[in-house]
């Protein structure tokens, strides 16, 4: 079946550092691919998206790449802030319309 | 994108009783809508697909008669809690789908339930 694999966190990085969040997928197809955030006290928030192998999605300064011969959607964002702390979702929906598969979520703390 | 609220944001209830969940779609007709349950620190799972005017398709492991999904309107999913237990206390969240492909699901807010 379709599982999503990302890292554990907490990670915990200072202000303007450089945040890597490491997502592989296990899939048949093509699926599309998600990277969701939930700030503290809020609901998801859809952050990016790639629906096709090379895309990139990008949004407020993060991105990720869909990469079929790895399998992977890394998430990457060059200088944090601390409003950047959340846990994020790395996500997979396998044709449109379908459920969405969910990795663990990561959270990120950034420090002044 | 979609604007979705879910009602009451926090319930506490004793073990044995009944709570319900609801999920709106406060700008877009929603057809189908999804409920899930987040545990502490955890993933969410998706519970069920709830579908307007027909019955909800569960997931495999889901009891359908613990938790009764009624999406009676485009706007409107109640997920109900029957004979909670402290087990059931989670986070739960519903979700409508959007998109011209149907890829996008916005989230609502999520209802916190604690069943003492």
């Amino acid at each position: 079946g379709n599982s999503v694999t990302q890292m554990e966190g907490p990670v915990t990085l200072s202000e303007e550092a450089f945040l890597t969040i490491n997502c592989t997928y296990t899939a048949t197809g093509y699926p599309s691919l998600f990277w969701y955030v939930q700030y503290p006290g809020e609901g998801l928030q859809l952050l990016l998206k790639a629906t096709k192998a090379d895309d990139k999605g990008s949004n407020k300064g993060f991105e990720a790449t869909y990469r079929k011969e790895t399998t992977s959607f890394h998430l990457e964002k060059g200088s944090v802030q601390v409003s950047d702390s959340a846990v994020y979702f790395c996500a997979l929906m396998k044709a449109a319309g379908n459920k969405l598969t969910f990795g663990g979520g990561t959270r990120v703390l950034v420090k002044p | 994108g979609a604007v979705v609220s879910q009602h009451p944001s926090w319930v506490i209830c004793k073990s044995g009783t009944s709570v319900k969940i609801e999920c709106r779609s406060l700008d877009f007709q929603a057809t189908t809508m999804f409920w899930y349950r987040q545990f502490p620190k955890q993933s969410l799972m998706l519970m069920a697909t709830s579908n307007e005017g027909s019955k909800a398709t569960y997931e495999q492991g889901v009891e359908k008669d613990k938790f009764l999904i009624n999406h009676a309107s485009l706007t409107l999913s109640t997920l109900t809690v029957t004979s909670a237990h402290p087990e059931d206390s989670s986070f739960y969240i519903c979700s409508v789908r959007e998109g011209a492909e149907y890829n996008e699901q916005f989230f609502g807010p999520g209802t916190r339930l604690t069943v003492l």
